[in-house]
């Protein structure tokens, strides 16, 4: 099973909100990670945590909060969004031992009014 | 500097047809290879990897990819395509050594089918 789940589909916030994306996963990975895709762009990589212990931030401001309770789980607070950050989400996970290959969720497609 | 190059933003074939997709990529060492394709809307779909050994990989979908140390490339390639392949196709690497998380992504290639 290579699958990695993520909630909610769809998410539609105003600049003042509060509102949490979750990404599952149930393949003993110990890293997982936090993208970022806008239309017809690569994906481009935000939070990377290696056995639950924020190891890369790729200097993401700080309306983005990330959070690992456990191995299995992820999520990623949005907090005063700003329009432009309307982009589709996407966590992923790996083994921590090389050679990484990811495995991807389906995505949060997210729109800020 | 290290890259990664998909040199088609966007490729039309027939259904039926062959397809080939390119990769090249600049690194001091040879990174891990992979693909990643992406329909409209989704999440990335690991396609096929190469990490050392036999240069021709063989992939999900019916699709394979051969890596060419000398051309510093990893092409996709399928024999015959399929409408239901039209969508997105990412060419990414990762380092070897080190850390090894960051995924390096060429910017894609679009490709379409026509019946």
């Amino acid at each position: 099973d290579t699958e990695v789940t993520q909630t909610p589909k769809h998410l539609v916030m105003g600049m003042t909100n509060k509102k949490s994306l979750k990404c599952e996963q149930h393949m003993g990975h110990r890293a997982m990670y936090w993208y970022k895709q806008k239309a017809k762009k690569p994906p481009e990589l935000m939070f990377v945590y290696s056995y639950e212990k924020l190891s890369i931030n790729e200097s993401v401001p700080s309306r983005f909060s990330p959070e690992c309770p456990n191995s299995s789980l992820l999520n990623l607070h949005l907090h005063a969004l700003q329009p432009e950050d309307s982009a589709l989400y996407l966590c992923a996970s790996s083994f921590r031992d090389p050679p990484y290959e990811q495995y991807f969720g389906p995505g949060t497609r997210l729109t800020v009014t | 500097a290290q890259s990664v190059t998909q040199p088609d933003i966007h490729i039309t074939v027939s259904e039926g047809a062959s397809l080939e997709l390119r990769c090249n990529y600049s690194y001091g060492a040879t990174p891990y290879l992979f693909w990643y394709v992406q329909s409209p809307g989704q999440g990335l779909q690991l396609l096929l990897k190469y990490f050392s050994g036999d240069t021709l990989v063989q992939g999900i979908k019916g699709f394979e990819a051969e890596f060419k140390r000398s051309q510093s490339s990893f092409n996709l390639r399928k024999p015959s395509v399929h409408w239901s392949d039209a969508a997105e196709y990412f060419c990414a690497v990762l380092p070897r050594g080190g850390s090894n998380y960051k995924l390096t992504f060429g910017k894609g290639t679009l490709l379409t089918v026509n019946p």
